[in-house]
């Protein structure tokens, strides 16, 4: 199976901070990535496919990019409404695999 | 809109069976691909197991392959897990999730909360 590591695991930040986090791949997978955000108690929702396209409704400041094994998620300038967990997932196989997730807390 | 509802969650104990189901709305249910991703307490998400439209493609974690069996009716727009020989590390929300037509899951129910607990 195809192995996804997010880094840093937790940060915080302050609004108006450019964010980003980073997804390594244990094998390449194209651009078959997705991001999604989670809010406590909440379902996952996604916010970027094929590694850079965004998801309808989602605000501009999120952006994804990469290839290969190596992508990232930025969020231009923090808001206060950012705060959850992201997690990456890849779809190169049938066998999807999520990442462990990034903990993004607001100063 | 697009709407999924789990149900069938519940408190059962190791060993047991319990079958969830995820009733599909506000979209054409029948040209879409379903999954089942479960996230343990306090814990990150995990895909469990996939389906294509017409069943005729299924895949399955590791984790659960043997044990749980992923079906969909398309004239009931309803998806399900039937879940069998259940142990504690089963014990998640279970989220159905629509696939769009590059494999994310762009829609997701509000999940339903499955404890495999004696």
């Amino acid at each position: 199976d195809i192995q996804m590591t997010q880094s840093p695991s937790t940060l915080s930040a302050s609004v108006g901070d450019k964010v980003t986090i980073t997804c390594r791949a244990s094998q390449t997978i194209s651009n078959y990535l997705a991001w999604y955000q989670q809010k406590p108690g909440k379902a996952p929702k996604l916010l970027i496919y094929k590694a850079s396209s965004l998801e309808s409704g989602v605000p501009s400041r999120f952006s994804g990019s990469g290839s290969g094994t190596e992508f990232t998620l930025t969020i231009s300038s923090l808001q206060s409404d950012d705060f959850g967990t992201y997690y990456c997932q890849q779809y190169f196989t049938y066998l999807l695999t999520f990442g462990g997730g990034t903990k993004v807390d607001i100063k | 809109e697009v709407q999924l509802v789990e149900s069938g969650g519940g408190l059962v104990k190791p060993g047991e069976s319990l079958r969830l189901s995820c009733a599909a709305s506000g979209f054409t249910f029948r040209t879409y691909a379903m999954n089942w991703v479960r996230q343990a307490p306090g814990k990150g998400l995990e895909w469990v197991s996939s389906i294509n439209f017409s069943s005729s493609d299924i895949y399955y974690a590791d984790s659960v392959r043997g044990r749980f069996t992923i079906s969909r009716d398309n004239a009931k727009n309803s998806l399900y897990l039937q879940m069998n020989s259940l142990r504690a590390e089963d014990t998640a929300i279970y989220y159905c999730a629509r696939l769009s037509g590059n494999w994310e899951s762009d829609h997701w129910g509000q999940g339903t909360l499955v404890t495999v607990s004696s």
